[in-house]
């Protein structure tokens, strides 16, 4: 069982160029989240997916795009990466059932660097 | 509007001693509480969590964190401290007003530091 697992770990880009980076869980969740952390800001949602075949915007969308590929799966791009972008980038997941208390679960990160 | 405040950015403390980083929050209805931990270079830790009950919550690595209702704190505690729980903790509350959305509202972070 290898929870929330994230690719690449590392990756450096030119401004412009594009990428997505994976992620995956196996403990059948329902919910899954994008969020970047920067120093001092804490952590920020990007993009979630509450279930299946959903996603939604959060507190910082510009400038990525997500897919819930299945249920396994949420990937987020970047179409033309920014030096703004330079961040490291948690990918979660969260069980969404009735009232449930939604603990989530996190990735190991990708440090990503826009030059 | 939903918030969840950490007010010290650093807490040092002596190996051994107590410590206590403080969490308040700002949520309308019943709040679901969380605390998180990050080591260096690492994803998120769930620590533990307040949903309803006994006001003291015990979590893992011999953390505990007691809800406070009246003053709307949950702040994290341990009994003694040691140099490995030295990390980031984060504090974090179920955003009510996303309804069905299941987002949780974030704190900035503390960083902790357990001295020799």
């Amino acid at each position: 069982n290898a929870g929330v697992t994230q690719t690449p770990k590392f990756q450096v880009l030119k401004t412009g160029q594009s990428m997505t980076l994976q992620c995956a869980q196996d403990m059948n969740h329902n919910s899954m989240y994008w969020y970047r952390q920067d120093p001092g800001m804490g952590l920020r949602l990007i993009y979630y997916s509450a279930s299946e075949g959903t996603t939604d915007k959060g507190e910082v969308p510009n400038g990525y795009n997500v897919s819930r590929l299945n249920k396994r799966e949420f990937s987020l791009r970047l179409e033309s990466a920014a030096p703004s972008q330079t961040s490291v980038y948690f990918c979660a997941s969260s069980v969404f059932q009735g009232d449930s208390t939604d603990t989530q679960y996190f990735g190991p990160g990708t440090r990503l660097t826009v030059l | 509007a939903q918030s969840v405040a950490q007010p010290e950015d650093q807490v040092n403390v002596a190996e051994g001693n107590p410590l206590t980083v403080k969490c308040t929050y700002s949520v309308s209805g019943n709040p679901y509480l969380f605390w998180y931990v990050q080591y260096p270079n690492r994803g998120l830790q769930f620590l533990l969590k307040y949903i309803t009950g006994d006001n003291l919550v015990k979590g893992s690595y011999g953390f505990e964190a007691e809800f406070n209702k009246s003053q709307t704190s949950f702040h994290l505690k341990k009994p003694s401290a040691l140099v490995s729980d030295s990390a980031l903790y984060f504090c974090a509350v179920r955003d009510i007003e996303a309804g069905n959305n299941r987002k949780l509202i974030w704190g900035l972070g503390t960083s902790l530091a357990v001295n020799p």
